[in-house]
């Protein structure tokens, strides 16, 4: 069962433009968490939000937790060659071992 | 730093072999789980383990079966490969005793296994 769609699938940018991922579900979850994933490589983790409402900045990047804890956004500015990638969001559950990922996220941003 | 490191990184196999993925992580985790990943469809759970010799049903777990023995190991057996099995698939583990939520997962470069 799929509980997370992410959008877009797919985003190609300039250098130095911004942009913004959403990951959206009718599910809530108890927290949140993005991940990064470059070729021939396994996921890593970015962020965990936890809070509804929580945003939290990573240099250059921003994630939002929805009021509900049901999607979340992750936004990023003056984007550079090396945030291409395949990004990933994973609600998890209350037991905290169980990690539904969404549909993923493939960002290449053009030098 | 967490290590987790799985058999092969491209294997081709024909229809119809028996298929063995191991993965095995450094930090004395307690779960390890095992996905496959396609263009499209995220991430998608196969199996996963709570401990040695415990295991439980994922999203899709037909076709497949797991075995872990040992804590650190945790196998994935594709018991008459298909091409429909054609897939990337990751191992990933995280640890819970001692720790507080939410937790993060570590996962392995991944396999990509062709089947024909």
């Amino acid at each position: 069962t799929q509980l997370l769609e992410q959008s877009p699938q797919f985003l190609s940018i300039q250098e130095g433009e911004n942009l913004t991922v959403y990951c959206n579900s009718s599910s809530v979850f108890s927290s949140l968490q993005w991940y990064r994933q470059e070729p021939g490589e396994g996921p890593v983790l970015l962020v965990t939000v936890v809070t509804g409402g929580e945003v939290k900045k990573l240099k250059r990047l921003t994630f939002q937790f929805g009021d509900a804890r049901k999607d979340s956004s992750l936004h990023i500015t003056a984007a550079q060659p090396g945030d291409t990638g395949l990004y990933l969001c994973a609600g998890i559950s209350n037991t905290g071992n169980q990690f539904y990922f969404g549909t993923g996220t493939s960002l290449t941003v053009i030098p | 730093d967490v290590k987790v490191t799985q058999s092969s990184r491209y294997l081709v196999k024909r229809t119809g072999e028996k298929v063995f993925l191991e993965c095995v992580q450094d930090m004395d985790h307690e779960n390890m789980f095992w996905y496959r990943q396609d263009p499209g469809l995220g991430l998608r759970l196969i199996y996963f383990s709570y401990d040695v010799k415990m295991k439980e049903k994922g999203d899709i777990p037909e076709g497949y079966s797991v075995s872990r023995e040992k804590k650190e190991r945790f196998s994935l057996i594709l018991e008459s490969a298909s091409t429909n099995q054609t897939s990337m698939y990751l191992c990933a583990s995280i640890g819970s005793q001692g720790r507080r939520q939410p937790y993060e997962q570590y996962f392995g470069p991944g396999t990509r296994l062709t089947v024909t």
